[in-house]
């Protein structure tokens, strides 16, 4: 399974715009990264998965680069709900595997 | 929509003692149930993983003996902590999937050994 690498923490105001990126160098070509959060007091809640470019939904967005090498979860107009543990996990799930969490980062929103 | 319930969502036992816990899958098929640890300060460590019509697959570092899963149907799986001490201490969290789909994951459950 590929490793991922996020930054530990990032601090926002609510209104915001929040970028968390991830470094996942030996990504296979049969995995996808999905993004996943937690907030207190509860489990990992999915995001947004995607395998290559640029996927949206009501949520968030993500951008991959072209190598697959990196990719960036893009939080537009962050509040105080936002603030969270955000995993970044890359799994060939067809497979079959169990997500592999990493440390994650945590965000932090201010009023 | 897809939803886990997980409980208890926290409960304490004495050291030595077993403690169990439930994972109940609604609104789609648990045909693998994963089991993690976080403890304090740390991330999910994946405990194990079970998949309906095969053999329950553990990680390193986490045994049978000491975490007993159950997965009987496509709704379904406990996991007991055996002898629990203050190592076992954590969140203790199941995700479940339908094949080819996400996980969905419980809100855990807390344990404290006292």
């Amino acid at each position: 399974l590929a490793k991922t690498t996020q930054p530990p923490s990032m601090e926002a105001y609510e209104g915001q715009e929040v970028n968390v990126s991830c470094s996942h160098t030996n990504i296979a070509t049969s995995e996808y990264i999905y993004w996943y959060r937690q907030v207190p007091h509860q489990g990992p809640q999915f995001i947004i998965q995607g395998y290559k470019d640029y996927v949206v939904n009501e949520v968030a967005s993500l951008f991959i680069s072209a190598d697959r090498k990196l990719s960036t979860l893009s939080l537009p107009w962050v509040s105080l709900r936002d603030a969270a543990v955000y995993y970044c996990i890359v799994t060939d799930s067809q497979g079959g595997r169990a997500l592999i969490f990493g440390t994650g980062t945590t965000v932090s929103v201010s009023p | 929509g897809a939803l886990v319930y997980q409980y208890p969502r926290r409960t304490i036992c004495k050291s030595g003692t077993s403690m169990r816990m439930e994972c109940q899958a609604v609104g789609f098929q648990a045909t693998s149930v994963a089991w993690y640890r976080q403890s304090p300060q740390k991330t999910f460590e994946l405990i194990a993983l079970s998949t309906v019509n095969s053999a329950i697959k553990y990680e390193q570092n986490f045994t049978q003996e000491k975490f007993p899963i159950s997965h009987p149907n496509l709704s379904f799986s406990s996991m007991t902590v055996l002898n629990a001490y203050l190592e076992d201490r954590g969140l203790y969290l199941c995700g479940a999937r339908e094949t080819n789909s996400d996980y969905t994951f419980g809100s855990g459950t807390r344990l404290l050994v006292i």
